[in-house]
């Protein structure tokens, strides 16, 4: 079956670096993708790996590798406009996108 | 360039009525999505269309749901009879051509179903 399994929860504080990682399993891959929700808002894309390796913008970078079914989000000097759920999602047959249940991330000053 | 738009981004429906839901994707975006998302969950995809066409139904159910996406106007997704457990927020996106891992996502309708 289908599953991404991604941390429910992570707090940070503001200037911190965080990670949220996703492990997936899926019937096909064509890459991983990630996506910040506000309080329930659109989704917008953040970052997307089809290949192996870190892909960096800005103060975000999203790393995979398709070996271990594994991916990352890193955030860096984390700010309190962060606070948002991050999901990451699999591109499975070119089309739709799968998506993990999401990790609330919580920043404090 | 306007984004995905999605209207009514409210909707109170009775149990039994009829649902409608309206995406107008991302301009010179020929591919929508519809998702739907319950409260501390991720989006679960439901149905993949392109104009005139549905390519992938395979997330939605298979009876009261249905979804077009004519020559002309936005897309529609259809809820017949609702029941409560239909009361979710229910997300549209656009991609361009063949880039379906960039989506453009709407802001969203939430049903409530009473």
């Amino acid at each position: 079956g289908q599953s991404l399994e991604q941390p429910s929860e992570v707090t940070a504080v503001e200037g911190a670096i965080v990670q949220i990682n996703c492990t997936y399993q899926t019937s096909g891959f064509y890459g991983l993708s990630w996506y910040q929700q506000h309080d329930g808002g659109a989704p917008t894309f953040l970052s997307y790996n089809a290949l192996d390796g870190l892909e960096e913008t800005g103060r975000f970078s999203s790393f995979l590798s398709r070996s271990d079914s594994y991916g990352y989000l890193l955030l860096q000097e984390l700010q309190m406009k962060d606070s948002a759920s991050y999901f990451c999602a699999v591109n499975e047959a070119g089309t739709a996108l799968i998506f993990g249940k999401g990790t609330t991330l919580s920043v404090s000053s | 360039n306007a984004g995905v738009m999605q209207n009514p981004r409210h909707l109170v429906r009775r149990r039994g009525q009829e649902a409608r839901l309206r995406c107008s994707p991302m301009k010179g975006h020929s591919h929508v999505y519809w998702y739907r998302q319950l409260p501390e969950e991720g989006l679960k995809f439901m149905v993949y269309l392109q104009k005139e066409n549905i390519i992938d139904e395979s997330g939605m159910p298979k009876e009261r749901f249905s979804a077009e996406f004519p020559k002309e106007g936005p897309s529609i997704l259809r809820i017949q009879q609702v029941v409560r457990g239909d009361s979710a927020a229910y997300f549209c996106a656009s991609s361009p051509e063949s880039v379906g891992h960039e989506q453009y996502f709407g802001p969203g309708t939430r049903l409530t179903v009473t």
